[in-house]
């Protein structure tokens, strides 16, 4: 199936530990991004990166790090995890098309930080 | 810069009835637009797109959406409403740039009633 895959779909973690997020898409898109949703739906942009290169670094505390192995993957790092973590993490990639930017997403992770 | 607002964070219809979700936009230049679903528990799924074609959008399950500049909306309609739509609705705005960056609204929660 052409998606967007996230790995995990669910972490649970005690604080201060370190995890990853894994990110596949296997649309051949040059672009990936990393959003945050909180507990009330609002999605945040984090990160994006055009054929392995950063080109959206948002307000993000340095405890995550984003990286990219290649174009269609882009994994999710985070040091350090607090308490303000918990939230869902989305996965999306998007074609390069002039004009227009859909995104496609992927199911999502969902961290809980206890 | 570029800005979007969902005028409405709750929405409640009766099954059969129509739908109305509204967006105004704030932007510079010509837009890209897009309305996007996220059922319960699930990622998030375009639902339709305006990219400076037709400014009447069609989508998937019966949604469509009209670009109106002299009032900058895009409201999201639906002539009757299903069980099944109950969902966040967002509405989005692209910029030009080369960056791939989407705006989001705040999201539009619809509920529908037997």
């Amino acid at each position: 199936d052409t998606a967007v895959s996230q790995t995990p779909k669910y972490l649970v973690t005690q604080m201060g530990n370190d995890k990853s997020i894994k990110c596949e898409q296997n649309l051949g898109h040059d672009t990936m991004y990393w959003y945050k949703q909180d507990s009330k739906k609002f999605l945040k942009i984090m990160f994006s990166y055009n054929n392995k290169e950063l080109i959206i670094n948002e307000t993000v505390p340095n405890r995550f790090s984003p990286k990219s192995p290649d174009k269609a993957h882009l994994n999710l790092h985070i040091n350090s995890l607090e308490l303000g973590d918990s939230a869902v993490y989305f996965c999306a990639s998007s074609p390069l098309i002039a004009g227009g930017s859909e995104q496609f997403f992927g199911p999502g992770t969902r961290l809980t930080v206890l | 810069a570029q800005s979007v607002t969902q005028l409405d964070s709750h929405v409640s219809v009766s099954e059969g009835t129509p739908v109305l979700l509204r967006c105004n936009y704030s932007s510079s230049y010509s837009p890209s637009l897009f309305w996007y679903v996220q059922h319960p528990n699930k990622g998030l799924q375009l639902l339709l797109k305006y990219t400076s074609a037709a400014t009447l959008v069609k989508g998937i399950n019966g949604f469509e959406a009209e670009f109106k500049k002299s009032e900058t909306s895009f409201h999201l309609t639906k002539p009757s409403a299903h069980m099944s739509d109950a969902a966040e609705y967002f509405c989005v705005v692209s910029n030009a740039g080369n960056n791939r960056k989407l705006i989001w609204g705040l999201g539009t929660s619809l509920a529908v009633n037997p």
